[in-house]
């Protein structure tokens, strides 16, 4: 399979535990991106990376989040003393470089955290 | 700041009818836009990608067309069928930053 990976699928979580997910992005493409969406809204943009550079962050991203892309390979997206309003699917995507480059997502992670 | 509205929100159609959603966009300095599509639960699956410089792009029984200067865009679809059901949203790239913003989606209903 040469599409977006997303790890775990499902999260179940209690409140003010740890979280991490991962994103396997498509090869070679060194631009990824990760967004938060919840019921019945559009995905919303978190933190860009171009290759292991982080170039942008949401103020969405709050200082118990934080994203990684170690060698510009794949990424990690962790939330520290999760709270219930961080339940919602998280997506990754990935593009080629330059401005036409068509973004590819994966299935998403779930979090639920009760 | 970029915002983007799909309209409408719902839409309920018999299968074999045809179709249009339509989604505007504040901010006409994108490099493309991309119709996605939703399943329950699902990520997104892109159907179309129009550059700024396109004025329409089609597949299968999908065409979107674009008209950046005056910010909207629509995804026709044609002889609906049941599997068409989904959320489709659309997402704009660039203008002032490297990212897609997106619409809040419309969730199609298309009933045997």
């Amino acid at each position: 399979d040469t599409g977006v990976s997303q790890n775990p699928r499902h999260k179940i979580t209690k409140r003010g535990q740890n979280v991490t997910f991962r994103c396997d992005p498509i090869s070679e493409h060194n631009r990824l991106y990760w967004y938060r969406q919840t019921l019945g809204q559009g995905p919303e943009f978190l933190t860009y990376f171009q290759n292991e550079a982080q170039l942008e962050k949401s103020r969405l991203l709050s200082d118990r989040f934080s994203a990684e892309r170690p060698k510009g390979s794949f990424s990690t997206l962790e939330i520290q003393r999760t709270e219930q309003g961080d339940s919602a699917m998280y997506l990754c995507a990935s593009s080629l470089p330059g401005e036409g480059a068509k973004a590819f997502f994966g299935q998403g992670t779930r979090l639920t955290v009760v | 700041k970029q915002e983007v509205t799909q309209i409408p929100a719902a839409l309920s159609v018999p299968e074999g009818e045809n179709l249009v959603l339509n989604c505007s966009f504040t901010d006409s300095a994108i490099y493309n836009l991309q119709w996605f599509r939703q399943d329950p639960g699902k990520g997104l699956t892109s159907l179309l990608l129009i550059q700024s410089s396109q004025r329409e792009q089609t597949s299968g029984r999908l065409n979107a067309s674009l008209d950046k200067s005056s910010g909207r865009s629509t995804l026709y679809i044609a002889a609906s069928q049941p599997g068409d059901s989904a959320t489709y949203l659309c997402a704009v790239f660039g203008g002032s930053n490297y990212k897609l913003t997106f619409g809040k989606g419309t969730l199609l209903t298309v009933n045997p």
